[in-house]
């Protein structure tokens, strides 16, 4: 299958500080990306939605301002968390998908932030 | 708004046990099914989908799944599992409008040699 490939894996940051997260696309060209979140043992929670060159679409309850995306390619999409806080800190994993509804969304490998 | 829900946390079997993991969506419309596997350190992987036809889809690695559409349910089986089967199984709805995926909470498999 296609390879979607996350950067870093894990990070950790000091509170107040910004982390920038890639997710890139490696043999395929990903009109959408897909970012979630994931808590220890619990299930994924789609936080937005981005289409190439266009404005991400957020979730409800998730701070657009906090966790700013920009998919200014089809073969990258970036999440920065802003201001992070320990709270923060979680799984998160992306998802890309290269065309309509029937294609497959492949996932990265996540990456792991914690904040201090 | 779309939801799936998977009943099993933790299962525990013994190797070549039979498998059956619930999974139940609740979304009026079309919806395409997944079920994904996560093994230990690793990515999601796909295991199985289903679009549209035969409701028994069979997947990777021995699995299957039967869509019941009267029930909305989509189980996970297996006949004979394996050590190597130990891993966190997701089941996960599309909406064809959305397509975002909505997951459920995940099942963990722990299988014993």
């Amino acid at each position: 299958g296609a390879v979607v490939s996350q950067h870093p894996s894990w990070v950790i940051c000091k509170s107040g500080t910004s982390v920038k997260i890639e997710c890139r696309s490696l043999d395929f060209q990903a009109t959408t990306m897909f970012w979630y979140r994931q808590f220890p043992k619990q299930s994924l929670m789609l936080m937005a939605t981005s289409n190439e060159g266009s404005k991400a679409t957020y979730e409800q309850g998730v701070e657009k301002d906090k966790f700013l995306i920009n998919h200014a390619s089809l073969t990258l999409s970036t999440l920065t968390v802003t201001s992070a806080h320990p709270e923060d800190s979680s799984f998160y994993i992306c998802s890309a998908r290269e065309g309509g509804s029937f294609t497959e969304a492949f996932f990265g490998q996540g990456t792991r932030l914690t904040v201090v | 708004a779309q939801s799936v829900s998977q009943h099993n946390h933790h299962v525990i079997l013994s190797e070549a046990a039979s498998l059956e993991l619930g999974c139940n969506y609740s979304y009026g419309g079309t919806v395409n099914l997944f079920w994904y596997v996560q093994y230990p350190g690793q990515h999601l992987q796909l295991l199985l989908k289903y679009f549209s036809g035969d409701p028994l889809v069979k997947g990777i690695k021995g699995f299957e799944a039967e869509f019941i559409k009267s029930k909305f349910s989509f189980n996970l089986r297996k006949p004979s599992v394996q050590w190597s089967d130990t891993a966190e199984y997701f089941c996960a709805a599309m909406d064809t409008g959305r397509r975002a995926l909505t997951f459920g909470s995940g099942t963990r498999l722990q299988v014993q040699p």
